[in-house]
C-alpha cells in the first residue's frame, strides 16, 4: 500500500494569507497525484490533477506541484470561500488519500 | 453538466449485505473514456476508495475490501450499483459514487452528493 501523509493536520490562516499544504508518498508515484477540496456534508471537489493540472472552472489561486513523494498545494491568496479540508490522492498504484488538512479561520 | 446520484437503504444490519445504486444523469456510463467508482468517509474521518467498475464489466477494487465488494454495470439503466458483505459497525460510513478518469489508475471529476448508511442492529 502506498501511504500518503499531510501536513499539517489543521492550518489556522487568515483571509489573503498564501497557504500551503504539503502531501508526502510512502514511495514514488511519479505525478500521480489529485487534490480536493471538501467542504462540511459535501462531497470533494476535484482542484488538481496529475499534480500541477488545474481542474477547469478552479480559481487560479490554486496549484499544485511536486513529484515523487512530496508535493504541494498552494493557496495563493485565502479566500473566504477556501475555508474547507483539503485531501491529496494518489493514483499511481491503486487509490489511496491523505487524512486531510482542515484549513481553518485564524 | 454529469450529475450522479446515490439511492439505497440509510440502515444495514450487522453481518448482512449493504446494497446502493448510482444512477448518472448528463453522461453515459457507457462513455468509453471513464470509470465509475465507490469511495467512502467514515463520520468525521477521511476518504476511502472501494472500487471501480468499467462499462464492459472489468473491475478493480481495494485489496483491503475486495473479498466483501461487488461493484456491477446497467448501462441500460445507467447505472452502475455496489454490495458489500457481512458488513459490522465499522463499514458506517457515507457512500459516495463518483466518475473516474485517468489512464492507468484514476482521479474522480463528478461526485454524488452523498449517502450515510449506518450498521446498527
Amino acid at each position: 500500500d502506498i501511504q500518503m501523509i499531510q501536513s499539517p493536520s489543521t492550518l489556522s490562516a487568515s483571509v489573503g494569507d498564501r497557504v500551503t499544504i504539503t502531501c508526502r508518498a510512502s514511495q514514488s508515484v511519479s505525478t500521480w497525484l489529485a487534490w480536493y477540496q471538501q467542504k462540511p456534508g459535501k462531497a470533494p471537489k476535484l482542484l488538481i490533477y496529475k499534480a500541477s493540472n488545474l481542474e477547469s472552472g478552479v480559481p487560479s489561486r490554486f496549484s499544485g506541484s511536486g513529484s515523487g513523494t512530496e508535493f504541494t498545494l498552494t493557496i495563493s491568496s485565502l479566500q473566504p470561500d477556501d475555508f474547507a479540508t483539503y485531501y491529496c490522492q494518489q493514483y499511481h498504484t491503486y487509490l489511496t488519500f491523505g487524512q486531510g488538512t482542515k484549513v481553518e479561520i485564524k | 453538466q454529469v450529475q450522479l446520484q446515490e439511492s439505497g437503504p440509510g440502515l444495514a444490519k450487522p453481518s448482512e449485505t449493504l446494497s446502493l445504486t448510482c444512477t448518472v444523469s448528463g453522461g453515459s456510463v457507457s462513455n468509453i473514456n471513464y470509470y465509475w467508482s465507490w469511495i467512502r468517509q467514515p463520520p468525521g474521518k477521511g476518504l476511502e476508495w472501494i472500487g471501480y467498475i468499467y462499462y464492459s464489466g472489468n473491475t478493480n477494487y481495494n485489496p483491503s475490501l475486495k473479498s466483501r465488494v461487488t461493484i456491477s454495470v446497467d448501462t441500460s439503466k445507467n447505472q452502475f450499483s455496489l454490495n458489500m458483505s457481512s458488513v459490522t459497525a465499522a463499514d458506517t460510513a457515507v457512500y459516495y459514487c463518483a466518475r473516474a478518469r485517468g489512464s492507468s489508475w484514476y482521479h474522480f471529476d463528478y461526485w454524488g452528493q452523498g449517502t450515510l448508511v449506518t450498521v446498527s442492529s
